[in-house]
C-alpha cells in the first residue's frame, strides 16, 4: 500500500463545476500537509498549505483531518486554467516529503 | 534565469552506460533533494541532502549515488545506467526551517535502451 493514495480520475468537470479531491496518508506521524500542482511536462509548483484549521485561497480550500489521516482540496468555479495534475504532499517527520501520484483534473468549456 | 536549474533537460543512453545529472540553484537554500518521477506512481525521492557534504538515502537509492561540493550544486549519478531508470527526474530546493516548501526545477527526461 502506498503512503500516500490518490485518486488517479481523471476528473472531467464542465467550466464553472465545484469538484473535490480527496487523499489518505498511511504515517501517522506526519507533520506537514499540501498540495502541488503539476501542469503537462512541467515540475510541480506549490498550491497551498494545509493546515489543521482548513484554510482558503481564493477559490481554493483546503482541509485535513489528522484523525482519518485524511486530506482534501476543493476548487469552486473551476476556470479552464486548474486544468492539471494535483499532487498531494506529506512531509513526514524527518522532513522527507511523499507524493501521491496525483489526481488529473480536465475542465472543460 | 530559473531559481533551479537543470541539466541536461532530455538525454538518451544505453544500457550500462554512466550518467551524471546537474542541478544548481540561486536559492540560497540549504536542503537540495532529487526524485524521480513515473507514471502512476508519482515522485519517489531517491536522495537528500541537507548541507554540504550531508547526504542521505530516500526511499529509491539503489542505483543512484549523489554529491553535494557546494551549497548550490547537487548532482546525481547512474554509475551503469539501466532501462527502468528511464524517468523523469525533479531535483528540489528547500529552505532550512520553515515550511519545507519545494522549489523544483524544470525536469531531466532520461531513456535507457
Amino acid at each position: 500500500r502506498k503512503e500516500v493514495e490518490q485518486d488517479p480520475g481523471p476528473f472531467n468537470v464542465p467550466e464553472g463545476a465545484t469538484v473535490a479531491f480527496n487523499c489518505t496518508y498511511s504515517n501517522s506521524a506526519s507533520q506537514s500537509f499540501f498540495w502541488y500542482r503539476q501542469d503537462c511536462r512541467k515540475e510541480p509548483k506549490l498550491l497551498m498549505s494545509v493546515y489543521s484549521s482548513g484554510n482558503e485561497d481564493g477559490r481554493f480550500t483546503a482541509q485535513l483531518n489528522r484523525a482519518s489521516q485524511y486530506i482534501s482540496l476543493l476548487i469552486r468555479d473551476s476556470k479552464l486554467s486548474d486544468s492539471a495534475t494535483y499532487l498531494c504532499v506529506v512531509n513526514r517527520n524527518n522532513n522527507d516529503m511523499r507524493f501521491g501520484a496525483g489526481t488529473r483534473l480536465t475542465v472543460k468549456p | 534565469d530559473a531559481d533551479v536549474t537543470q541539466t541536461p533537460r532530455n538525454r538518451i543512453t544505453k544500457t550500462g552506460k554512466r550518467i551524471m545529472l546537474e542541478c544548481s540553484q540561486t536559492k540560497g537554500h540549504d536542503r537540495m533533494y532529487w526524485y524521480r518521477q513515473d507514471p502512476g506512481l508519482g515522485l519517489r525521492l531517491i536522495y537528500y541532502s541537507f548541507d554540504v557534504k550531508d547526504i542521505n538515502k530516500g526511499e529509491i537509492s539503489d542505483g543512484y549515488s549523489v554529491s553535494r561540493q557546494a551549497q548550490a550544486k547537487f548532482s546525481l549519478s547512474l554509475e551503469s545506467a539501466i532501462p527502468n531508470q528511464t524517468a523523469l527526474y525533479f531535483c528540489a530546493t528547500a529552505e532550512a526551517t520553515g515550511a519545507n516548501v519545494l522549489t523544483f526545477g524544470a525536469g531531466s527526461r532520461l531513456t535507457v535502451l
